[in-house]
């Protein structure tokens, strides 16, 4: 099963309406969960992350999201959406490989966000 | 600016050559992490090495190795260079581990002919 899945290649949204880009996990254990932007032609900046405790994570630029444990997903959110948020989002999360008992960073497929004016 | 920095910035060369690229991690961080991104794969985890010593392996090729030197920069190596090699390689560095957060450089596009 895939560890990280973004169901959505793409979402489009109105500018200053809220925006969820989304994201369900599977991983054996604590997951431990992040998102990060992709701006064109620029490396990937991090977002926020979620470790352990509140369920709601705020992260940089104003976007927060909500781990979910019974539905294994944490969602990337905002309230207003600009249209400097369209780029793409990628969630990752960090597992365990059974085999060599280290960890690594697994990444979604990403989605792009496109806010119109 | 990340502070991380990565050369060359392009690479082009041809099918069974070698090529070697480096990544300068922030002050202060120990980790370095190495990406490929490519249009049909993704992102995808290389590998990770804290403070010179390899620390998490992802889907790295055997053709492929890297390394940490004792200044904590990093070099990825990309031996018999095929053509499906061609894809943006992004280096990131965090202060210790995976639970970090990782900064990311501006990528060296590797396109192989």
């Amino acid at each position: 099963a895939q560890s990280v899945a973004q169901p959505e290649d793409q979402v489009n949204v109105a500018e200053g309406n809220p925006l969820t880009v989304k994201c369900t996990y599977s991983v054996s254990g604590n997951p431990y969960l992040f998102w990060y932007v992709q701006y064109p032609n620029r490396g990937l900046q991090f977002l926020l992350k979620y470790i352990t405790g509140d369920n709601l994570v705020k992260g940089s630029y104003g976007f927060e999201a909500e781990f979910n444990k019974s539905q294994t997903s944490f969602h990337l959110k905002k309230p207003s959406a600009l249209v400097s948020d369209s780029a793409l989002y990628f969630c990752a999360v960090r597992e365990r490989d059974e085999t060599s008992g280290t960890y690594k960073y697994i990444f979604g497929t990403g989605t792009r966000l496109k806010v119109l004016a | 600016d990340s502070g991380v920095t990565q050369t060359p910035k392009h690479l082009i060369t041809a099918t069974g050559q070698r090529v070697t690229l480096r990544c300068s991690p922030r002050s202060g961080d120990l980790s370095v992490y190495w990406y490929q991104q490519s249009l049909d794969q993704g992102l995808q985890f290389l590998i990770q090495y804290y403070n010179g010593e390899e620390r998490a392996k992802g889907n790295i090729l055997e053709r492929f190795s890297a390394q940490q030197f004792p200044d904590l920069h990093s070099e990825l190596n990309l031996s018999s260079l095929e053509l499906g090699d061609s894809a943006l390689y992004f280096c990131a560095s965090s202060v210790a581990g995976l639970l970090d957060e990782q900064f990311f450089g501006p990528g060296t596009r590797l396109t192989v002919l």
